[in-house]
């Protein structure tokens, strides 16, 4: 049974540009979140799909966005961007959101801007 | 060997030493902390959770224990081996609605041989 898979693994953007990041979540799971982890810190949330709506919402501007397919596969878009944006994106998928049914993480997309 | 998390980002230990990492939490609303693993290269790996209305909780060759009056949660690992090197977060959450955890800074765990 495969896991969460997210593509590319690496992924390298000059400042300005725009990307895309992909998630496709565990078998049976329904609800998808995603999460910036810089370098030496704790993943950061940055909004949360369900039902192909934005659940959730962290303290990212608006520059990310998201979208949530019938199959519940996932995307990150990152517009303009800037060095700062250089991290491991994870994408986590679980069924209705919940815990205890399972919250498990992708291995990321590490995207560097220069 | 004992580590506060954010401010001993690293804890060094012999293989078959006992581990502790201590970790502060943030908001006193919370009520499900979750400790995770996270190799190099992978995601964060779930280890072990406790609800707020417990004090410890075991696992096979862990231990995490909540200190509700002080917001202070530890991981303690046993006979420590060295695929037990990664770095150890722990989140909190507040029930109620989806799961999302807040994850602290997180700690290094290097087991030397």
């Amino acid at each position: 049974d495969a896991g969460v898979t997210q593509s590319p693994t690496h992924l390298i953007k000059t400042r300005g540009q725009q990307v895309t990041l992909r998630c496709s979540p565990k078998s049976g799971h329904d609800t998808v979140s995603w999460y910036q982890q810089a370098l030496g810190q704790g993943p950061q949330f940055i909004f949360q799909y369900y039902e192909e709506e934005e659940r959730q919402r962290g303290n990212f501007p608006d520059r990310f966005s998201g979208h949530q397919f019938p199959n519940y596969s996932s995307e990150l878009n990152v517009n303009a961007l800037l060095l700062g944006d250089s991290a491991l994106y994870l994408c986590a998928s679980s069924l209705s959101g919940r815990a205890d049914y399972g919250y498990t993480f992708g291995s990321g997309t590490r995207l560097t801007v220069v | 060997g004992e580590s506060v998390g954010l401010h001993l980002p690293t804890l060094s230990v012999q293989e078959g030493d006992n581990s502790i990492i201590n970790c502060a939490y943030s908001n006193s609303a919370s009520d499900y902390f979750i400790w995770y693993k996270q190799e190099s290269g992978k995601g964060p790996q779930f280890i072990i959770d406790i609800r707020s209305n417990m004090d410890k909780r075991q696992g096979q060759r862990v231990t995490v224990l909540l200190n509700k009056t002080v917001k202070h949660l530890s991981l303690q690992i046993a006979a420590t081996q060295p695929g037990d090197s990664a770095v150890y977060f722990c989140a909190e959450n507040i029930q109620g609605g989806s799961y999302i955890p807040t994850f602290g800074r997180g700690t290094s765990l290097i087991v030397h041989p």
